[in-house]
């Protein structure tokens, strides 16, 4: 079946310095995948759509400028949090579908667990 | 995308049938039941899809009823590794671009 890689599944990194995580589609082309963030208690909340080659679409309340996404390949999209703060550790998952398969479920990486000192 | 409704949780015994329904009352015609679950501290793992027939894998079934309004995912024989949050979601169909909107599922505790 579709697998989706996340890495790294866990960071921890000092406030102010930037993280980038990578989601990958191992055995499929994804022209889109979805970021989600996950607060401890509570459900997936979508942050932005990544398109291949194109410009991410960022849901309301998520700054762009914070949260740099990339989708330079149909197998590879970044999500970097820029001089984070504590306030941005979270659970991070990404998910993509195979595009090529009528109306194939999206996939789901193992999420990466970011703590921000 | 239309709404779904769940139960927060629900206890189940080892080895037996864990039922877990869902309301989705203003479904369309063309959108589809996902269920996803969510192990702790992991990304969430498809389980099974559907639009109006029953559909069954090796990890469960789904019930769908006449009017689409509601449904129900069956795990035939739960076990401990079933322990988990699962999620009832619409969706339209084949689309790139549809993402999953996550509401707050329901904590399936699987009891020995």
């Amino acid at each position: 079946g579709a697998v989706v890689s996340q890495h790294p599944s866990r960071v921890i990194c000092k406030s102010g310095t930037s993280v980038k995580i990578e989601c990958r589609s191992l055995d499929f082309q994804a022209t889109t995948m979805f970021w989600y963030r996950q607060f401890p208690k509570q459900s997936l909340m979508l942050m932005a759509t990544s398109n291949e080659g194109s410009k991410a679409t960022y849901e309301q309340g998520v700054e762009k400028d914070k949260f740099l996404i990339n989708h330079a390949s149909l197998t590879l999209s970044t999500l970097t949090v820029t001089s984070a703060h504590p306030e941005d550790s979270s659970f991070y998952i990404c998910s993509a579908r195979d595009a090529a398969i009528y109306n194939s479920p999206l996939h789901f990486g193992n999420g990466t667990r970011l703590t921000v000192t | 995308d239309a709404k779904t409704t769940q139960p927060p949780s629900m206890d189940c015994a080892e080895g037996r049938a864990a039922n877990l329904p869902c309301n989705h009352s203003t479904i369309s015609g063309n959108e589809y039941v996902y269920w996803y679950r969510q192990i702790h501290s992991q990304g969430p793992q498809y389980i099974i899809h559907g639009l109006k027939n029953n559909e069954t894998n090796e990890m469960a079934s789904l019930i769908i009823t006449e009017d689409r309004k509601s449904s129900t995912l069956i795990l035939p024989h739960a076990t401990l590794r079933d322990t988990a949050v699962y999620y009832c979601i619409v969706r339209a169909g084949d689309n790139a671009g549809n993402m999953l909107t996550f509401g707050g599922g329901t904590r399936l505790m699987v009891k020995p």
